[in-house]
């Protein structure tokens, strides 16, 4: 069974330019994830989706952050215009179920100049 | 609201020796509980999860932990560590049947030879 893939792995891009990261979850696992996760610290909700539906984006900066699942599969996050404080680890989970159990991708290193 | 707490930020330990990283949680309701490791520039990983039954559950690689509902704690244990288990591992906390994960900062393991 194939993992939870995103990309790009690693970007670097100048203040105010945009950036864009994909997400594809386990195929079956309807609830995607987006977290956030500063150096140092623990991950920390960014969105949720149940299929193509958000049912808990209060903690996305909406001003600058948006996302999308428009198939219910693979999802995106987008940063426009990135912020020097935007630079962290963009990790993407799904799970399957009410467990709560995540699995992770290896997340996407945005480093803002 | 539920919030996770882990008492220690670093715990440097030689390798064979016993290890225990500590975590509690606050939550006025029921919850499930886990343990996750990130290892250097990878995403998180399951080590074991509670959700019901025996207080004490064991996980991948030689760990376990232990519910304790009374002093609202999760304390992950191995009892002799390798090189290997180098890595930062975090202690997360979901209210029962829901899917908001919290997370803790995370504590990081350090095994000397």
């Amino acid at each position: 069974e194939a993992g939870v893939v995103q990309s790009p792995r690693y970007k670097i891009i100048e203040k105010k330019q945009p950036v864009a990261f994909w997400c594809n979850p386990i195929s079956g696992h309807n609830t995607l994830y987006w977290y956030l996760q500063n150096l140092g610290q623990g991950p920390e909700l960014l969105i949720r989706y149940e299929n193509e539906e958000a049912v808990d984006d209060s903690q996305l900066p909406k001003d600058r952050f948006s996302a999308e699942r428009l198939k219910g599969v693979d999802s995106t996050l987008k940063i426009q215009p990135a912020e020097l404080g935007d630079s962290a680890v963009y990790l993407c989970a799904s799970s399957r179920g009410e467990t709560g159990e995540l699995f992770f991708g290896e997340g996407s290193r945005l480093t803002v100049l | 609201a539920q919030s996770v707490t882990q008492l220690d930020s670093q715990v440097p330990v030689f390798e064979e020796a016993p290890v225990e990283l500590r975590c509690n949680y606050s939550s006025s309701v029921s919850v499930y509980l886990f343990w996750y490791v990130q290892y250097p520039n990878q995403g998180l990983q399951l080590l074991l999860k509670y959700l019901s039954g025996s207080t004490l559950v064991k996980g991948i690689n030689g760990f376990e932990a232990e519910f304790n509902k009374s002093q609202t704690s999760f304390h992950l244990r191995k009892p002799s560590v390798h090189i290997s288990d180098t890595a930062e591992y975090f202690c997360a906390v979901s209210r029962s049947g829901g899917f908001k994960t919290i997370f803790g900062a995370g504590t990081r393991l350090f095994v000397k030879a």
